[in-house]
Formats: structure tokens, sequence, C-alpha cells
């Protein structure tokens, strides 16, 4: 059973669109997160939630807007995508924020803008 | 601030070698270090964690031990094989603040047989 589940595992749209990443945690925890990840692999984290409210909202476009339904559930949404946005979504999530609780990943959504 | 520091890549290899790549750390009060692998086409891997000083965290071969005195993480491997040709990132959760996770920028480790 995968832990982590991100849908879809690639997304190719054109400029200006709208388009939703979802993500599913089985493993019980209660933070999630949603990374960043560019061409040279450098991770930024986006957002965080616990027990389903935000605790982490760097410094993102307001174009990113998370939802968590609930605490397995963490989507992402983004309107009017750019260039820029291109890039591997990584959602993850941890048992809790406590610092030893370490991170489980999924496989990432390879987002492509045109 | 809190950040992580680590050895700038590519690392070539040849199979068989032994690994060390560098991490050092800055952090306010005393975090717990995690060494992750990410393998082609594929999301980040717990490979081991430390939670305090002089703990040495072990898996499939690598190790790290958490150095406070000199601030470091580094993380070791005896004898890579091609399988090992990944990239790794060090990171570092410390209790307080909003955000509390922070990564390395990644190496990237090429073993060749």
């Amino acid at each position: 059973d995968t832990a982590v589940s991100q849908t879809p595992k690639y997304l190719v749209t054109q400029m200006g669109n709208d388009k939703s990443i979802k993500c599913e945690q089985n493993l019980g925890h209660d933070t999630m997160y949603w990374y960043k990840q560019d061409s040279k692999k450098f991770l930024k984290i986006m957002f965080s939630y616990n027990n389903k409210e935000l605790i982490i909202n760097e410094t993102v476009p307001n174009r990113f807007s998370p939802k968590s339904p609930d605490k397995a559930h963490l989507n992402l949404h983004i309107n009017s995508l750019e260039l820029g946005d291109s890039a591997v979504y990584f959602c993850a999530s941890s048992q809790d924020r406590g610092q030893s609780s370490p991170l489980h990943f999924g496989n990432g959504t390879r987002l492509t803008v045109t | 601030g809190d950040s992580v520091t680590q050895m700038e890549g590519p690392v070539t290899l040849s199979e068989e070698a032994f690994l060390t790549i560098n991490c050092t750390y800055t952090a306010t009060g005393y975090p717990s270090l995690f060494w992750y692998v990410q393998y082609p086409g594929e999301g980040l891997q717990l490979l081991l964690k430390a939670t305090k000083a002089d703990d040495k965290g072990s898996n499939k071969g690598f190790e790290a031990t958490y150095r406070k005195e000199t601030t470091s993480f580094h993380l070791e491997k005896g004898s890579v094989q091609v399988s090992d040709s990944a990239v790794y990132f060090c990171a570092l959760k410390v209790q307080t603040g909003a955000n509390n996770l922070f990564f390395g920028t990644g190496t990237r480790l090429t073993v060749i047989p």
C-alpha cells in the first residue's frame, strides 16, 4: 500500500489554465506538506498543515491555494499557471510537528506549463 | 537562522569506493538530523536519522554521526554500489518556529561499474 500518494504523476498544461494536484496519506499522520523541487533539485517548502490547520505558508504566489478537507488529504490548486510554475511538486506527511518526526514523501507530480 | 550546508556535487565514484558526503548545520537549539535519498523519478526516502549529539544513524550500509562540537552530520558508506546512484539530501528539524524543517541543496552521486 502506498503511504503517501499524489495524483496525477504528470501534468502538462498551457499558461493561464487552472489545475489541481491531490494528495492522500494512509499513515494516520497529523501533519502534511507541499514542496516544490526545481530543475536543480532544490526543495522549497510551500505549505504545511497540522490537523487541517495551516501552519506554514511560505512566500508563495497567492495563485497557489492548499486545501485540507481532512487530515489525510492535502490538495494543491493552482490558478493562472505560468511558465515558472513548471517543477516537480511533492506532497509529504509526518506523524506530528515534533523535531524527531521524519517526513514521508509521495512520488511527485511533474508539472509542465507550456 | 537555522540552515544546512551540504557538499556540492556531483560526486562520481567507482563501485566499491568509499563515500563521504559532508553536511554541516547551523541551529539555535538542538536539532534532529536526517539524510534522505532520492532515486531517479521518485520522491525522497528517509535514509537515516539522529536525534541527539553522538547518536549514529545507520541504514543500508550508510552511517552518519551527530557531531555537536563540529555541527556536522557527514554521510559515509564503506563500499558503494551502482544502485546507490541517487541524490542525497541532508536535513534538520528544530522544535520551534512555524517552519521547523530545513533541507540542504542535495548532492548527486553517480557510481560507475
